[in-house]
């Protein structure tokens, strides 16, 4: 079975421009889950969806948005870049909102 | 609000030695859970535990172990008889519905 997987693997983009991060659930998953992920960190969590509705968000200012669809994949967006969003972000997907999640291996993004 | 620490930035060890990796957590739920992930170098994360907070046992699985202990808010993790391809990032999580992760231990296990 396929696992969680994310595109594209590597991104480069320019301050004030837009990226579109995408991830696909395993299958029979209905949650997903966006993290960001700074060199030398843990994980930050920036929004939850479940069953197409956003369940969480974390502390991250309005350049983020994400949305789920009826295939339970999803998109997460960010506005105006800046230098501080180069990180790994990474999707999660799980059964339910509490449940064990499954990563897959993260969309790498630079801003230059 | 919840909290989670990894005190052990980064630990060092010879293959074959045990070593525990400690977690300490804060929270104002009554209902959580508790995980570890594993984070090679490659950087993808690998789920090893889920434990709610109901459910104190301790869990053994081939060289791993957990030791969680409510009275003391921690979630410790322990390898015995380390390999080398047990070298990675260890993460300590909680959660309700959205996980807080710790910042991560540094495991390196030297031949």
């Amino acid at each position: 079975d396929a696992g969680v997987t994310q595109s594209p693997t590597h991104l480069i983009k320019t301050r004030g421009q837009h990226v579109t991060l995408r991830c696909s659930p395993i299958s029979g998953h209905k949650s997903v889950s966006w993290y960001q992920q700074v060199l030398g960190q843990g994980p930050q969590f920036i929004f939850q969806y479940y069953e197409k509705e956003e369940r969480g968000r974390g502390n991250f200012p309005d350049r983020f948005s994400a949305r789920q669809f009826p295939n339970y994949s999803s998109e997460l967006n960010v506005n105006a870049l800046l230098l501080g969003d180069s990180a790994l972000y990474l999707c999660a997907s799980s059964l339910g909102g509490g449940d064990e999640q499954f990563f897959g291996p993260g969309t790498r993004l630079t801003v230059l | 609000a919840q909290k989670v620490t990894q005190a052990q930035t980064e630990i060092s060890v010879v293959e074959k030695e045990d070593v525990t990796l400690d977690c300490v957590y804060e929270t104002r739920d009554t209902t959580y859970y508790l995980f570890w992930y594993k984070q090679p170098p490659s950087g993808e994360l690998v789920f090893l535990i889920r434990r709610n907070s109901f459910d104190e046992q301790n869990e053994i699985s081939g060289r791993y172990s957990w030791n969680f202990q409510k009275s003391t808010s921690s979630f410790n993790f322990t390898i015995t008889a380390s390999q080398v391809v047990d070298s990675a990032v260890y993460f300590c999580a909680h959660s309700n519905y959205q996980l807080i992760w710790g910042a991560g231990t540094k495991l390196i296990i030297k031949p």
